[in-house]
């Protein structure tokens, strides 16, 4: 059964330093996301990605957060300057089209642990 | 930001009996709700969903109720299997596509 992918499963970064976050959407899919869940928190949407641009995106998704689709598969998540309040997991999720049954599928999440 | 809710941070039930979970929302814009399960170090698994439009929607032992004037809705798992036990998180869609999440209903079923 086609899955989204997530590399890598735990990332450890120091403070200041830049990291990216990988994610290769199920093959069909044309709508992209990500999001965060904070320890003890709600899951919370960052950004959706469509035709190369981004559609929507949260407040929490500032100027040091970017986003790529740099080839046909992979869509990626950058942050500049992680700070320690970025420590998180990092779920990615596609779907398939617009309107109708709008299923979003995740991946297994990538934790981001800053320090 | 409390437009999506959980009420009940945990639940447990006897294997065989029926598990209900709800959520209630605040925006009357959301058009679309979903349930995920998610076990530990695992993502969000999508499990059933509902439009707006609709009152009920049923696949196999999972069942979401969706009752719009009271901005609530439930799912109901029967028979609850051991298998069952997980976090489930009710999420609705906004504009922009975007999922609202609730803050999770921890279930266990006891055998």
């Amino acid at each position: 059964e086609p899955e989204v992918t997530q590399t890598p499963s735990h990332q450890v970064t120091q403070m200041g330093q830049e990291v990216i976050l990988r994610c290769v959407p199920i093959s069909n899919h044309l709508y992209f996301y990500w999001y965060r869940q904070i320890l003890g928190q709600k899951v919370e949407f960052l950004v959706s990605f469509y035709n190369n641009e981004i559609s929507e995106k949260s407040e929490i998704f500032d100027d040091q957060f970017s986003v790529e689709r740099p080839d046909g598969s992979n869509f990626t998540l950058k942050i500049r300057s992680t700070k320690l309040e970025d420590s998180a997991m990092y779920f990615c999720a596609s779907r398939e089209t617009s309107g109708g049954e709008n299923i979003q599928y995740f991946g297994a999440g990538t934790r981001l642990s800053v320090l | 930001d409390q437009q999506v809710k959980q009420n009940s941070p945990s639940l447990s039930v006897q294997e065989g009996r029926i598990s209900i979970l709800n959520c209630d929302y605040t925006n009357s814009m959301f058009d679309y709700f979903l349930w995920y399960k998610k076990y530990p170090a695992e993502g969000p698994t999508f499990l059933i969903s509902i439009s707006s439009i609709k009152d009920k929607n049923e696949d196999g032992r999972f069942t979401v109720f969706l009752n719009k004037s009271a901005k609530h809705l439930s799912l109901h798992i029967v028979p609850s299997q051991p298998g069952d036990s997980a976090v489930y998180f009710c999420a609705a869609r906004g504009a922009g596509n975007m999922l609202t999440f609730g803050g999770g209903t921890r279930l266990m079923v006891k055998p």
